[in-house]
């Protein structure tokens, strides 16, 4: 049974272009993560959610968006995507801050 | 500002070796400790989870330790099989959620 989805798992756009990745859970947890991967790199938290109290990363750039608009789904906006932002997002969530994450199968983002 | 580090960077063993993957962190004021597991092109999965109270646990042929005055926590792998090929990330919650290591890239060869 699937806990964390993620919609499409493959995404390609065009430079400039907006895009939305969505993320769901069946878990009911109270806190969601976005994370972004780049090849072989480690993933680096972007924002998350602690039920409706967004806490975004100081280095995590105004380009990248987020919204929850309820317990199960929470969308990551990319305003004008570059070619720097090609990279794996990996959705997590957790029960509560500290305690086991647990991640979606990410979406594969290219940009054009 | 939490950094974590992963040794060796890659490891290539025959099957049914043990093995010992290295974690080590540079801010000891953490909650927890997590290995996951990564298959290429996928996402996370959750292995073991050790509290900063812990200093070790266990599942099947996984045993992870945390010694947090020294910053150091290891991942041991038993009679390893090929079905364990992956990337292992170890990451730390702290005053920030969650920092990743960059991983061990496993193989194991039948």
């Amino acid at each position: 049974d699937a806990m964390v989805i993620q919609n499409p798992r493959y995404q390609v756009t065009q430079f400039g272009k907006p895009v939305t990745l969505s993320c769901s859970q069946t878990l009911n947890h109270n806190v969601m993560y976005w994370y972004q991967q780049k090849s072989s790199q480690a993933p680096k938290l972007l924002f998350h959610y602690y039920d409706k109290d967004f806490n975004n990363e100081a280095d995590t750039p105004d380009n990248f968006q987020s919204r929850r608009p309820n317990t199960s789904f929470c969308f990551l906006d990319i305003r004008s995507p570059g070619l720097g932002d090609a990279a794996m997002y990996l959705c997590a969530t957790s029960r509560n801050r500290g305690e086991t994450q647990y991640f979606g199968p990410g979406t594969r983002l290219l940009v054009l | 500002k939490q950094e974590v580090t992963q040794i060796p960077a890659a490891l290539s063993v025959p099957e049914g070796e043990n093995l010992v993957l290295n974690c080590s962190f540079t801010d000891s004021a953490i909650y927890n400790l997590q290995w996951f597991r990564q298959d290429p092109g996928k996402g996370l999965t959750s292995l073991l989870l050790i509290q900063s109270s812990q200093r070790e646990q266990t599942s099947g042929r996984l045993n992870a330790s945390l010694d947090k005055s020294s910053g150091r926590s290891t991942l041991y792998i038993a009679a390893s099989q090929p079905g364990d090929s992956a990337t292992y990330l170890c990451a730390v919650t702290g005053n920030t959620p969650l920092v990743f290591g960059k991983g061990t890239r496993l193989s194991v060869i039948a």
